[in-house]
């Protein structure tokens, strides 16, 4: 089993360029979120959704984008890179409904730097 | 929201026991998960409550109190590979998305 995919692991953008973080998981669930974690900081949530064709805000929304168009995919967009975006992005999924219990399952995380 | 505790760093020795709070408020508490963290990988899962009481795990156990707003997680018998961060997590039923919050971890050193 796959689990959470994230792609890429890796990345350094210029100021002001744009990209997309992928994020894939097989397990059907319905809830995905967004993640970054900076020293200190703990992981402060970004932006979710609770399935498909919904998304809200998290903690620290700004300057990224999301959309899910389908249960399996939720990426993450940085519209104009800025250095203080620089930090790791993990994906997170769980399953909705009656078993709203269960833990989140987590991405390997994605490391970008802003330069 | 929520307004989460942990200590920022702890030390114990090897084979000893350490136990690592957390003191969380909020509104409409909905469970309390744990997880752990090593160095440049992603957290797993290691404990849940949502009810009063301890949750054992193996060597790790977990409490809660609902009424004072704290939880701890129990390591016994510690080992090398048991240094990591452990992330306490609260979920809240207000604005029905039942995605957690995280505090900001607690690093735990254990040296021999």
């Amino acid at each position: 089993n796959a689990g959470v995919t994230q792609t890429p692991k890796f990345q350094v953008l210029k100021t002001g360029q744009s990209m997309t973080l992928q994020c894939a998981q097989d397990m059907n669930h319905e809830y995905m979120s967004w993640y970054r974690q900076d020293p200190g900081m703990g992981l402060r949530l970004i932006h979710y959704s609770v399935g498909a064709g919904i998304t809200d805000q998290g903690e620290v929304p700004n300057g990224y984008n999301v959309s899910r168009s389908t249960t399996e995919d939720f990426p993450l967009r940085l519209l104009s890179a800025a250095p203080s975006q620089t930090s790791v992005y993990f994906c997170a999924s769980s399953p909705g409904g009656p078993v709203r219990n269960q833990p989140q399952h987590f991405g390997d995380g994605t490391r970008l730097s802003i330069l | 929201g929520q307004n989460i505790d942990q200590p920022t760093e702890m030390t114990a020795t090897e084979g000893a026991i350490v136990q690592i709070n957390c003191t969380y408020q909020t509104s409409g508490f909905n469970g309390l998960f744990w997880y752990q963290q090593h160095a440049g990988e992603a957290p797993t899962f290691l404990s849940y409550n949502v009810l009063d009481g301890l949750e054992e795990k193996g060597r790790f156990s977990s409490f809660l109190s609902r009424s004072k707003g704290y939880s701890y997680l129990l390591l016994k018998e510690l080992q090398m590979k048991d240094s990591a961060s452990y992330l306490c997590a609260v979920r809240d039923r207000e604005g029905g998305s039942y995605i957690p919050t995280f505090g900001r971890g607690t690093s735990l050193i254990v040296h021999p």
